[in-house]
């Protein structure tokens, strides 16, 4: 779990604006995820990849943008097209998809302002 | 798509008593079957998970068990004590290259001194 850094940990937005949480892991794993949880809401998927330079949406996905330029990364972008941003982000990594554990990271809390 | 859900949404016990949690899924292809522990404020932490080659688990006070047939797994914690207090998420997902793991709603156990 040490392995996957989220910064900031805490992040406030104004109205129209866009923001981007980093996420970093050096435990060498293929797959990284994005999760938003909301009270009651449980975990939902926004965007997942499996390899570099590719990814795929998941539950969630509007209003936000992601890339996977390099295997360790995987930066979330909150466009201003996302109506009710705020909430607890987490980042997730896992070695491979399906049947594999996924390790999270500390997480970062969005609200705008 | 998988649809994962979990009863009850809050568990109250008495330290020393059992806890059971119960999670049901609606994909007979669903394979992997985790569960996180998260404590308020902090990431999700996995604490055990089964594969549907198994039908229970056991690590010191936690146990899991899964009925395929009829779709459930349960996560069991004897001898409770008050930091086993969190929000507990069940979890399940197929093998494969484009599987993705379907969290539950949570749970949150409050254990009384």
């Amino acid at each position: 779990d040490g392995g996957i850094t989220q910064s900031p940990k805490y992040l406030f937005r104004k109205e129209g604006q866009n923001v981007t949480l980093s996420c970093e892991q050096n435990l060498n794993h293929d797959a990284m995820y994005w999760y938003r949880q909301d009270p009651g809401q449980g975990l939902r998927l926004i965007y997942y990849s499996q390899i570099v330079n590719d990814f795929q949406k998941g539950d969630i996905a509007e209003g936000y943008s992601v890339s996977r330029e390099k295997k360790e990364s995987f930066p979330l972008t909150v466009t201003s097209a996302q109506k009710n941003p705020t909430a607890f982000y987490l980042c997730a990594s896992s070695i491979g998809q399906g049947r594999n554990t996924i390790y999270f990271g500390e997480g970062s809390w969005l609200t705008v302002v | 798509g998988e649809n994962v859900e979990q009863h009850p949404s809050t568990l109250s016990v008495q330290e020393g008593d059992s806890a059971v949690i119960k999670c049901t899924y609606s994909d007979s292809a669903s394979n992997y079957f985790p569960w996180y522990k998260q404590e308020l404020g902090k990431r999700p932490q996995l604490i055990i998970d089964i594969r549907s080659n198994v039908g229970e688990k056991k690590d010191q006070r936690i146990a899991v068990t899964l009925n395929k047939t009829a779709k459930h797994f349960s996560l069991h914690i004897t001898e409770t004590q008050p930091e086993d207090s969190a929000v507990y998420f069940c979890a399940a997902s197929q093998a494969g290259a484009n599987s993705k793991l379907t969290f539950g709603k949570g749970i949150t156990l409050s254990v009384r001194p």
